[in-house]
């Protein structure tokens, strides 16, 4: 069944810890993207890869960072530089074959806490 | 409807009853826009889209409409069901044509009462 895959489910982190969400999609799709959800609010874009080896910063990229170096996965590492990661992190992928726009599909995410 | 501090919009609709929820997008310029459910402790799940040329388009009980005047988005629901209750968001896509970014509305929450 294709799909995104982000693991893990729940994820803890320690003052001063990095941490790495993973996103896996089998989807063959070429674009990939990550964005944090916080309660009541919409999406809001970390990173985003259009393509594997490349990757450009979204709205909220300070703290955050990431690696393309395979089409099918895009890790998200929260480092301690981000002063407030609690939220929900959301991975997704796009196909963009063609010009004509494709809806993006999304993961069931990770939910990450400060310990 | 206005989203104030960490409360979403709330429409509550009796079971078997037409659901509308609407959102305001921003940029004239958006050709694309997507309504997405998102059920809690989980991923948005794609429900339809529209292209800009069209001011109507209809799914499996699912119908989004768009006016462009207004710059203005509705998803309505016919017969709404209890497992229809749930987060929407609207999407639109950024910079108009070729743009592979979207930006999300803050959603509303739809409560059906059985």
């Amino acid at each position: 069944d294709g799909g995104i895959t982000q693991s893990p489910k729940y994820l803890f982190r320690k003052e001063g810890q990095n941490v790495t969400l993973s996103c896996e999609q089998n989807l063959n799709h070429d674009a990939m993207y990550w964005y944090r959800q916080d309660p009541g609010q919409g999406l809001r874009l970390i990173y985003y890869s259009q393509i594997v080896n490349d990757f450009q910063k979204g709205d909220i990229a300070e703290g955050y960072s990431v690696s393309r170096e395979k089409k099918e996965s895009f890790p998200l590492t929260v480092t301690s530089a981000q002063k407030n990661p609690t939220a929900f992190y959301l991975c997704a992928s796009l196909d963009r074959g063609g010009y004509s726009n494709q809806p993006q599909h999304f993961g069931d995410g990770t939910r990450l806490s400060i310990l | 409807g206005e989203s104030v501090g960490l409360h979403l919009p709330t429409l509550s609709v009796q079971e078997g009853d037409n659901s509308i929820i609407n959102c305001a997008y921003s940029n004239s310029a958006s050709d694309y826009f997507i309504w997405y459910k998102q059920e809690s402790g989980k991923g948005p799940q794609f429900i339809i889209d529209i292209r800009s040329n069209m001011d109507k388009r209809q799914g499996q009980r699912v119908t989004v409409l768009l006016n462009k005047t207004v710059k203005h988005l509705s998803l309505q629901i016919a017969a709404t069901q209890p497992g229809d209750s749930a987060v929407y968001f609207c999407a639109e896509n950024r910079s108009g044509a070729g743009s592979y970014q979207l930006t999300f509305g803050k959603g509303t929450k739809l409560s059906v009462i059985p």
